[in-house]
């Protein structure tokens, strides 16, 4: 059965903590993985797609990365503003059009 | 660019009473659509998505209907409220030619 599971649940930094949030999935063939920040109350907010093992993508603090069990987001010292829900999901190439996600990782970032 | 756009932003329903949730999208055509729910503490659920007019499947089944009337509106429909229907509702896009999804607002349902 497809699976993503996040980790930690809930993560608090001290500004400039850097840190990593970690995604691991089970999927019977990955066409995509992806990253998104959701604020609360807001609709998710995509960040990243990963293709293959290996691959690397980077936006300001944030650089996502791809194993062919699990996907980082480093967060390279955090602003207050970098809080939010981040949220993995990934889609298999089964030919089907779902999209598995995880339940993300809460992070908070202390000034 | 593309926007997506959902509404109402928030409503508070009664049980048993009918819903409509109405979502659009420009900037494109032809797009996949889907309809997410999601509840406290649990990743994104999957109702439904559609990739066509008048094409729609269903992941989960329950009092819930969906129906896309023109290329880029999808609705969310009930004909009867349930208290467990509560939850943040979105609306996500794809373009065709890419994997990547897009999220609206989202509308914040309240069933008392």
């Amino acid at each position: 059965e497809d699976q993503v599971t996040q980790s930690p649940e809930a993560l608090r930094l001290q500004e400039g903590e850097s840190s990593s949030l970690n995604c691991s999935y089970t999927v019977s063939g990955l066409r995509g993985l992806f990253w998104y920040r959701q604020d609360p109350g807001k609709g998710p907010e995509f960040l990243f797609t990963l293709y293959s093992a290996g691959e690397e993508k980077e936006k300001e603090r944030l650089k996502a990365t791809l194993t062919k069990k699990e996907s980082f987001l480093h967060i390279t010292a955090p602003k207050p503003e970098d809080s939010a829900t981040y949220l993995c999901a990934v889609q298999a190439s089964s030919g089907t059009y779902k999209y598995i996600f995880g339940t993300g990782t809460r992070l908070k970032v202390l000034a | 660019s593309q926007t997506i756009h959902q509404w109402p932003a928030t409503l508070v329903q009664p049980v048993g009473s009918p819903l409509s949730l109405e979502c659009t999208v420009e900037g494109t055509s032809n797009p996949n659509l889907y309809w997410y729910r999601q509840a406290a503490g649990r990743g994104l659920q999957l109702l439904f998505y559609s990739v066509g007019i008048g094409q729609i499947s269903s992941e989960v089944p329950q009092n819930l209907s969906a129906s896309r009337p023109q290329d880029r509106q999808f609705i969310l429909s009930s004909k009867k409220l349930l208290l467990s229907d509560s939850g943040f509702y979105l609306c996500a896009w794809r373009d065709r030619g890419r994997y990547e999804q897009y999220f609206g607002p989202g509308t914040r349902l309240t069933v008392t």
